[in-house]
C-alpha cells in the first residue's frame, strides 16, 4: 500500500525568509503532484514532475523530485502572506490510475 | 468556463437518508474521481472511473456507490448515511491517455460540503 508523508505539517514563517516543505512515499513512483488549497475552497495544481530530478518553478515556488530516494521537496523563496495556503503532495501509482495525497502542510506566511 | 461541476454545494442530510452527490464535468476527460477530505487526514480516495461504463474502489469505498453510464457524469451516492459520512466531499477528473498515463493533473470540481445529523 502506497504512504505518502508530508513535513512538516504546520509551518508558520516570516515574510523574506525561505522554506521546504518534504514529501517522502513509500512505494516506487514516477509521477508526483503538487497542490494547494485555499481555505474553504478546491485544489489547485501547481506542479507536475515525471521523471528523477525534475525541477519546476514558478514565481517563489520550487519543487523537485527524487525517485531513487522517493522524495519531493517543495522549496518557498522570499515568502510572502499571499503564498499562506495547505499544500498537498499526490504521488500516482504505478498503474497511472490514481493519486495518494500527503496529509497537507499548513503555511502561514506573517507579516 | 470549462470544469467540474458539483452539486449541491452543501447538505445537511439525517442520519439514514439516501444522497446522491453530482460531479460533471465537460472537459470530456476520461478518467473521473471521488475523494473525501477530513481534517488531518488529507483527501482519500473513495472510487474511481478511468473510462465511461468502468469503476474501481479507492482507499474508502464502504458504504458509497458510484456509476459511469457516459464520460461527463460520475455521481456518487450513499445508500444509508451514518455520521461518520460527515465531510467535504470532491471530484475531480484527468485526461488518462493510454500511454503514460498520468502525465496530466487531476482537475477538481469546488466540492460539497455534507454534515450527516
Amino acid at each position: 500500500e502506497l504512504k505518502v508523508e508530508q513535513n512538516p505539517l504546520f509551518l508558520s514563517m516570516q515574510e523574506g525568509k525561505n522554506y521546504t516543505i518534504y514529501c517522502n512515499y513509500s512505494t516506487t513512483s514516477d509521477r508526483l503532484y503538487w497542490y494547494r488549497q485555499d481555505p474553504g475552497k478546491s485544489l489547485e495544481s501547481l506542479f507536475v514532475l515525471l521523471s528523477n530530478g525534475a525541477v519546476k518553478q514558478e514565481g517563489r515556488l520550487m519543487a523537485s523530485l527524487d525517485t531513487k530516494a522517493r522524495l519531493s521537496t517543495l522549496h518557498i523563496t522570499a515568502a510572502v502572506h499571499d503564498l499562506s495556503a495547505t499544500y498537498f503532495c499526490a504521488v500516482d501509482e504505478t498503474s497511472g490510475s490514481r493519486l495518494t495525497f500527503g496529509e497537507g502542510t499548513q503555511l502561514t506566511v506573517n507579516p | 468556463i470549462a470544469g467540474i461541476t458539483q452539486a449541491p454545494t452543501s447538505q445537511i442530510l439525517a442520519a439514514g437518508r439516501r444522497m446522491t452527490l453530482r460531479c460533471t464535468q465537460d472537459m470530456r476527460h476520461n478518467a473521473m474521481y471521488w475523494y473525501r477530505q477530513d481534517l488531518g487526514l488529507g483527501l482519500r480516495l473513495i472510487h474511481y472511473s478511468n473510462t465511461a461504463g468502468t469503476t474501481g474502489k479507492g482507499e474508502v469505498p464502504d458504504g458509497y456507490s458510484v456509476s459511469r453510464a457516459n464520460t461527463d457524469d460520475f455521481p456518487l451516492t450513499l445508500a444509508s448515511a451514518v455520521p461518520s459520512q460527515t465531510s467535504v466531499y470532491f471530484c475531480a477528473s484527468r485526461d488518462r491517455p493510454p500511454i503514460r498515463p498520468g502525465v496530466e493533473p487531476q482537475h477538481f470540481g469546488d466540492g460539497t460540503r455534507l454534515s450527516i445529523l
